[in-house]
């Protein structure tokens, strides 16, 4: 089956500017999260939704922000681009929403703020 | 916040020798999770460790968690160039929420 599907893999924005990724999770997965993996600060948990809610949140400013789809498709958006957002954003998927499931995550969303 | 500290930060073998990598925390972990990521790819789960004093195998790769599941340790026996990655220990809090260590990035020659 597919696995989770990321779009756009690469882009390049301007400072100042927003942008919004998207996820398609694997069919039947219901819980999805976000993550920012830079050189510095490696993997770091944004979000996660389970249910078109937002059930985790992690330690990021508000220009930050998801949401979650009835298909369990997701997005997540940035605003007011900073260089410092430049990394790999990672969308992951399981199966339902609580501890002990395989989490299974795409290929990443690369953006480059300039 | 919660914290898992990862050591080696980076690690070099020649093919054949084995290979460790640490992860600790000052808490009691409800689990660890292990990934790996090829250099330009993406994280790929591995295994997950739960039980105390828990001990996995993969083939060559065995996985261990401490007593007081507070550490938790990756050991690949006789490396082979396949193994090149970094290699990441999670603790997952809630659904899909992972709290990563900083990862070990292992290279072998051969």
């Amino acid at each position: 089956k597919a696995g989770v599907t990321q779009t756009p893999r690469y882009l390049i924005k301007t400072r100042g500017q927003q942008v919004t990724l998207s996820c398609s999770p694997i069919s039947g997965h219901r819980s999805v999260s976000w993550y920012q993996q830079t050189p510095g600060q490696g993997l770091q948990f944004l979000f996660e939704y389970f249910s078109e809610t937002q059930r985790n949140k992690g330690n990021f400013p508000g220009r930050f922000s998801g949401r979650q789809f009835s298909n369990s498709r997701s997005e997540m958006n940035v605003s007011t681009l900073e260089l410092g957002d430049s990394a790999l954003y990672l969308c992951a998927s399981s199966l339902t929403f609580g501890a002990g499931n395989t989490i299974y995550f795409g290929e990443g969303s690369w953006l480059t703020v300039v | 916040g919660q914290q898992v500290m990862q050591i080696p930060q980076y690690q070099h073998v020649q093919e054949g020798e084995d290979f460790t990598t640490y992860c600790n925390s000052s808490t009691t972990l409800s689990n660890i999770q292990w990934y790996k990521q090829r250099p330009g790819g993406h994280p790929v789960f591995l295994i997950q460790l739960v039980k105390s004093g828990e001990v996995k195998k993969q083939k060559r790769l065995t996985f261990q968690f401490g007593e007081a599941k507070k550490n938790s340790s990756l050991h690949i026996t006789a490396t082979q160039t396949t193994d090149v990655g970094t290699y990441f220990c999670a603790e997952n809090q809630a659904g899909t929420a992972l709290i990563f260590g900083k990862g070990t990035t292992l290279s072998v020659s051969s």
